[in-house]
């Protein structure tokens, strides 16, 4: 059990640019989420997916963001024409179905919009 | 949705202090969770707890499902549990997945 990574840990750019993170989940774990947290909030949910299936949405994922999970393994979202708003952690969570459903969070991904 | 409200925004002690923090949801839940987030951002697991008392060392909690609150203890503090204390929530409506966040307590612990 080598827990949730995720990649990079940090990331500038510059706005107007297209950024991509990417999630890898604990193995056996078939629930994948991604939350997005600013300095002093808790984090905020984006997206949630069950195996390949992305099954819940937050009205905060404007259409600029689109997020994937081929064959239900590692995740990636991508945030195109990058905005200074978008500045956050990104975080990924992964769980699994059943009794329990604790959460596990990665180290997140930093984004900061020049 | 459900609304998730956490208290006291901020707690300063001294070390070897016990501490007690408050979450208070709007709606009935099937998943509780508290969380810690350590100086360094990482978000660490304490307890999965939609009802009753657990326990884990010198942490436990306790969830009161029908008064709708959930409580998190932790006793002789020692400076490493300073960070961000966060509880999730999620409500019974059919299908909705997602966990809500508290703004959280920051818990500073003094040496």
């Amino acid at each position: 059990d080598t827990g949730v990574s995720q990649d990079p840990r940090h990331k500038i750019t510059k706005r107007g640019q297209n950024v991509t993170f990417r999630c890898d989940p604990i193995s056996e774990h078939n629930r994948l989420y991604w939350y997005r947290q600013t300095l002093g909030q808790g984090p905020e949910f984006l997206t949630y997916f069950q195996n390949e299936a992305q099954l819940e949405k937050s009205r905060l994922l404007s259409d600029r963001f689109s997020a994937e999970r081929p064959k239900g393994s590692f995740s990636t979202l991508e945030i195109q024409r990058t905005e200074q708003g978008d500045s956050a952690m990104y975080l990924c969570a992964s769980s699994v179905t059943g009794l329990g459903e604790k959460l596990f969070f990665g180290s997140g991904t930093q984004l900061s919009v020049l | 949705g459900i609304q998730v409200e956490q208290s006291p925004p901020d707690l300063i002690l001294q070390e070897g202090a016990n501490s007690t923090l408050r979450c208070n949801f709007s709606d009935s839940v099937n998943n509780l969770q508290w969380f810690h987030q350590n100086p360094w951002g990482q978000l660490i697991n304490l307890f999965y707890i939609p009802s009753g008392t657990k326990q884990n060392g010198r942490l436990s909690a306790t969830t009161v499902a029908t008064e709708r609150y959930s409580l998190l203890y932790i006793s002789s503090s020692q400076t490493t549990d300073s960070g961000v204390y966060f509880c999730a929530a999620r409500n019974l409506i059919q299908g909705a997945q997602k966990l809500v966040f508290g703004q959280g307590t920051r818990l500073t612990i003094n040496p």
